[in-house]
């Protein structure tokens, strides 16, 4: 079937510092793959996205490689700030969003 | 104003009682998607509707039913409240093609049954 596994939180990290989170997939030939954002109190909103292998989406400073040797598309930051703290979730979709497949999130604090 | 309105924003019910949630966008699309989120297991698809005249179910749509009263509003009902039903529910919407995986949430609907 098809599912995505992201690495459980929270993660705290003081600002400035280097982020990863890791995603990880199993699907059926070749899916979309996303990274949305859920600031406190609002909707998720989509972040970026890559819709073939190699592809690389980026946006706001994050980046993300859709990588189908290893079936991953990990979620990167050079430096992380203070209103980066939100939940982030990996998703996958075969198709349109009703064949959209949400991992659990990973909720990201920054102190300063 | 938002893309995406969903009232009320928070409920709290009793077993039993009959609840409905709205939705309402602005961004002219015709698929618009109802989710419900719990913690530690993600969001999760309870209907959807590609068009006024187009309902389908998703994961988790027992207990649930939906209408699409227009191209824009599309409500989520449940008929008889039960406690495992308290959880945080979205509403969406894409576009079609290459944008039916980009999806406009709203701010929740926080629910909670006694």
């Amino acid at each position: 079937g098809n599912s995505v596994t992201q690495m459980e939180g929270p993660v705290t990290l003081s600002e400035e510092a280097f982020l990863t989170i890791n995603c990880t997939y199993t699907a059926t030939g070749y899916p979309s793959l996303f990274w949305y954002v859920q600031y406190p109190g609002e909707g998720l909103q989509l972040l970026l996205k890559a819709t073939k292998a190699d592809d690389k989406g980026s946006n706001k400073g994050f980046e993300a490689t859709y990588r189908k040797e290893t079936t991953s598309f990990h979620l990167e930051k050079g430096s992380v700030q203070v209103s980066d703290s939100a939940v982030y979730f990996c998703a996958l979709s075969r198709g349109g969003a009703n064949n959209l497949f949400f991992g659990t999130g990973t909720r990201l604090t920054v102190i300063p | 104003d938002a893309d995406v309105t969903q009232t009320p924003r928070n409920r709290i019910t009793k077993t039993g009682k009959r609840i409905m949630l709205e939705c309402s966008q602005t961004k002219g699309h015709d698929r618009m998607y109802w989710y419900r989120q719990d913690p530690g297991l993600g969001l999760r698809l309870i209907y959807y509707s590609f068009d006024v005249k187009d309902i389908n179910k998703g994961e988790i749509s027992d207990g649930y039913s939906v209408s699409r009263q227009a191209q824009a509003k599309f409500s989520l009902s449940l008929e008889s409240a039960i406690p495992n039903q308290t959880a945080l529910y979205f509403c969406a919407t894409s576009g079609e093609g290459s944008g039916a995986n980009v999806l406009t949430f709203g701010a929740g609907s926080r629910l909670t049954v006694l």
